[in-house]
């Protein structure tokens, strides 16, 4: 079967830095997504990895290593508007997005 | 540019009534998904169109759903009879495909149609 795991919860300082963790079992892979979910509000893209090693965006970083079925989105400087669930997603086989429950991430002052 | 407009924003039926769904996607893209959001099941996917035509539509639940995409604009998600486990976010998202089937890298969720049935 395919599975995405990561965890349900994280709690983190503002102006600190967090990871937030992601593994996978897919049929196959064409890419791995990350996605920031305000409450009440759309997913909104964050990052693409579809080659091993590290991404960087700002603030935001997304590494992958396909040999481990594994990615970590990185948060550093936190803010208080980034406390919000961050969705990981891996493109399988047939181009289709296998999405995981998503990491609520919540910001303390 | 406008992004994926969906309509209602939020829905309050009666057990039993018909429920449309409707979104318009960004222009351009040749794809669209139907999602539904939930705190128990999270996203899942319930169907998704290529140049208007319905790829995979393993993802709907049951007979009570169904889905249509008229042209490259516009597409419903329909429930009859809708039921009180129907109640979910339902997000449309649009993306753009290439030839190869490789999905650019991002897809552009609308802000979603609540909907509470009673």
């Amino acid at each position: 079967g395919q599975n995405i795991d990561q965890p349900t919860e994280m709690t983190a300082t503002e102006g600190a830095i967090v990871q937030i963790n992601c593994t996978y079992q897919t049929s196959g892979f064409n890419g791995l997504f990350w996605y920031q979910q305000h409450a009440g509000e759309a997913p909104t893209f964050l990052s693409y990895n579809v080659l091993d090693g590290l991404e960087e965006k700002g603030r935001f970083s997304s590494f992958l290593s396909r040999s481990k079925g594994y990615s970590y989105l990185l948060l550093k400087e936190l803010q208080m508007k980034d406390s919000a669930s961050y969705l990981c997603a891996v493109e399988d086989s047939n181009y289709q997005l296998i999405w995981g429950a998503g990491t609520k991430l919540i910001i303390k002052p | 540019d406008a992004g994926v407009i969906q309509s209602p924003r939020h829905e309050v039926t009666e057990m039993g009534q018909e429920v449309t769904l409707r979104c318009k996607p960004i222009s351009g893209h040749n794809s669209l998904f139907w999602y539904r959001q939930t705190m128990m099941r999270g996203l899942e996917l319930l169907i998704y169109f290529n140049n208007n035509v319905p790829i995979d539509d393993s993802g709907m639940p049951e007979d009570r759903f169904s889905a249509k995409m008229p042209n490259a604009s516009f597409s419903t998600l329909k429930i009859q009879p809708s039921e009180p486990r129907d109640s979910a976010v339902y997000f449309c998202a649009s993306s753009l495909v290439t030839s190869g089937g490789t999905n650019t890298g991002e897809l552009f969720f609308g802000e979603g149609s609540r909907l509470t049935v009673l």
